[in-house]
């Protein structure tokens, strides 16, 4: 079993939907859960921390169900621009980030 | 307000051939990653920096090495390249604060 895992997609959504990934995580004892983005051919970039009790940053909401031990990326209103791949990374401490294989999001004029 | 630049872009080497990838960062941060990515996988880590000076190991570390003499550079380098190592690598560095990644536009390599 994958340390992290995500459904790869993709996940076709016309403008202005609602979509939410999912991504699993194995450890037990992972600490910190993040969000990334990532454009096609190029850099990962943090879109979001996780915390235990959920965060939003506008049309974007985070949430973490350890007992599951899940985490999940809710995006509204979709726009054009949201169109990527979400990288799921979890850490089980200091130096050791487990990237996800990542979900690709494909928004739909 | 440069963050983290990685050289060079692109390369085509032959097996066996070697070569160093630069990365370097202006934000004083102390960690420094280097790490690959392949279609279906994560980015996996091959090595590693916490300070000036300081090296270890990641995931798969093996046909690579690292130097990391001035805090801001961190080099990964292949001695004798192999097909295995075609890849995109991406160097990033660590705001410790707040865990923040911050990574380099990456390198796509090839080794034929």
């Amino acid at each position: 079993r994958k340390e992290v895992e995500q459904d790869p997609g993709p996940f076709n959504v016309p403008e202005g939907a609602t979509v939410a990934f999912n991504c699993t995580y194995s450890n037990s004892a992972s600490q910190s859960f993040f969000w990334y983005r990532q454009d096609c051919r190029k850099e990962p970039k943090l879109l979001m921390s996780v915390y235990s009790s959920g965060n939003e940053d506008g049309r974007f909401t985070a949430q973490l169900n350890r007992a599951s031990q899940y985490i999940s990326l809710l995006i509204r209103d979709s726009k054009l621009s949201d169109s990527a791949t979400y990288l799921c990374v979890v850490s089980a401490g200091t130096y050791k980030y487990i990237f996800g294989t990542g979900t690709r999001l494909k928004v739909l004029a | 307000n440069a963050g983290v630049t990685q050289t060079p872009k692109f390369r085509v080497l032959k097996t066996g051939q070697s070569m160093t990838l630069l990365c370097a960062q202006d934000m004083n941060h102390e960690y420094m990653y280097w790490y690959r990515q392949d279609p279906g996988m994560g980015l996996r880590l091959i090595h590693y920096s916490v300070g000036e000076g300081t090296t270890a190991k990641g995931e798969v570390p093996d046909g690579y090495n690292v130097s990391r003499l001035k805090k801001q550079n961190f080099l990964l380098g292949l001695e004798s390249a192999a097909p295995s190592q075609t890849s995109v690598y991406f160097c990033a560095s660590q705001d410790t604060i707040n865990e923040k990644l911050f990574f380099g536009s990456g390198t796509q390599l090839s080794v034929l």
